[in-house]
């Protein structure tokens, strides 16, 4: 099975909050990621966490992690038009050069 | 170039030929990942350059593809009897290579159809 499981879609009203979720298998993950790809274009990092930590706040970006459960989540305050994209979940494990993508939600922002 | 650049941006061929694609990583870039990106489907790991080691090879599909990195910096990804399947946008991303650098940079991608 996937190492790394997120939703597929995801549909907002724009100004609204918006939480993508991903859950992921491996206990021994280090880092875990999120990126952003636009449409055309390759992916772009937003944001990262350490296994050690449980929050990290970036202007209207909030990754949660429950190691717990192998549950992260990224919360976008304000959603915006702009915001809408896919937006991928990624793992990296100890010792390993190589992340883990999850198969990315796809945010759609309406008016 | 400020950013990994990619070429061509869109690869129309037909069943049986071979492609080949281009990425330029951004400079001093030691590390180089090739991914696939099927519709629907995550990044597929295919190949990881580091420096001057032996790559990483264990993501590659079938024998019909192949990279290579010259001098350290520009790669190419080779497919041979393209089939359909093969269909997909390949993407480029690069690194520092540091232990501890997270931020992988990625190019635009080619996007390969296979009629």
């Amino acid at each position: 099975g996937e190492d790394v499981e997120q939703s597929l879609f995801l549909s907002v009203r724009e100004g609204d909050s918006s939480v993508i979720n991903c859950t992921y298998t491996d206990s021994s993950s280090t880092y875990l990621y999120w990126y952003k790809q636009e449409p055309g274009a390759g992916l772009q990092l937003l944001t990262y966490i350490f296994s050690n930590m449980d929050m990290k706040q970036d202007q209207r970006l909030t990754v949660l992690l429950n190691k717990k459960d192998k549950h992260l989540s990224l919360r976008i305050a304000d959603t915006q038009t702009g915001d809408s994209a896919i937006y991928f979940c990624a793992e990296r494990v100890r010792g390993s050069y190589i992340p883990t993508f999850g198969r990315g939600t796809s945010l759609i922002v309406h008016p | 170039g400020a950013g990994v650049s990619q070429s061509p941006s869109n690869k129309v061929t037909e069943k049986g030929k071979d492609v080949e694609l281009r990425c330029d990583p951004i400079s001093g870039h030691t590390a180089l990942y090739w991914y696939r990106q099927s519709l629907g489907q995550g990044l597929e790991f295919l190949i990881y350059f580091q420096g001057n080691s032996a790559p990483d090879k264990s993501g590659l599909p079938s024998d019909r593809f192949s990279a290579e990195r010259t001098g350290g910096s520009v790669s190419t990804l080779t497919i041979q009897r393209t089939q359909q399947e093969d269909s997909a946008v390949y993407l480029c991303a690069s690194t520092s290579g540091a232990v501890l650098d997270n931020e992988q940079f990625f190019g635009p991608g080619t996007r390969l159809t296979v009629l």
